[in-house]
């Protein structure tokens, strides 16, 4: 089955820094990498994805980009701010069956 | 956007006791429905996968007889934790998937979570 880990477990920046978070994934059959928020005490909220297509995509302060040929994708955040504070939790789907990442804790010192 | 709601949020009950857990999907219908366990500081944990009209899924390690899931309808999913005890406490999430997406590549929404605390 899909295994999916994620680098670093936390990271910490400066508000206005950019900020980036990396996945790889082991099925090179998977087609599907989204991008969950999850802030304390509250529900995954997806912010972000990308199908295997694309090699990149991005949403204002929010890009991902995908390497299908070395089976890693990457979110990045420009203009960090402190509301971005929280766990981003990475995801690779094989037709539906999503694994998640072990989570990135991301703290913006303000 | 895709809304899904759990209830309880919250759960407080002694040992030996069964819990229902519930998720709805609000605005579409969900014939696939995931359950997960979130332990403090760790990732979501895939139980089973809940399936409309058919039987649940279990990841390997999960006793299906202890965590029971009826989905009887396109818009709810039940988890119900049998005689559950102090190893149960954890904090239970529950998705469904947005069947409005791309085949194959369909997103998952989340429910606010349940914690269970078992004394």
């Amino acid at each position: 089955g899909e295994n999916v880990e994620q680098h670093p477990s936390t990271l910490s920046v400066q508000e206005g820094d950019s900020a980036v978070i990396k996945c790889t994934y082991s099925d090179s059959a998977s087609n599907y990498f989204p991008w969950y928020k999850q802030e304390l005490g509250k529900r995954p909220q997806l912010i972000i994805d990308i199908r295997s297509n694309v090699g990149e995509k991005k949403d204002q302060r929010i890009a991902v980009t995908l390497n299908k040929t070395a089976k890693h994708f990457s979110l990045h955040i420009t203009e960090t701010q402190p509301e971005d504070s929280a766990v981003y939790f990475c995801a690779g789907s094989v037709y539906n069956d999503m694994r998640f990442g072990a989570g990135t804790r991301l703290t913006v010192k303000p | 956007g895709a809304v899904v709601s759990q209830h309880p949020s919250r759960v407080i009950c002694k040992s030996g006791t069964s819990v229902k857990i519930e998720c709805r999907s609000l605005d579409f219908q969900a014939t696939t429905m995931f359950w997960y366990r979130q332990f403090p500081k760790q990732s979501l944990m895939l139980m089973a996968t809940s399936n409309e009209g058919s039987k649940a899924t279990y990841e390997q390690g999960v006793e299906k007889d202890k965590f029971l899931i009826n989905h009887a309808s396109l818009t709810l999913s039940t988890l119900t934790v049998t005689s559950a005890h102090p190893e149960d406490s954890s904090f239970y999430i529950c998705s469904a998937r947005d069947p409005r997406g791309v085949q194959g590549n369909q997103p998952q929404h989340f429910g606010d979570g349940t914690r269970l605390s078992i004394l």
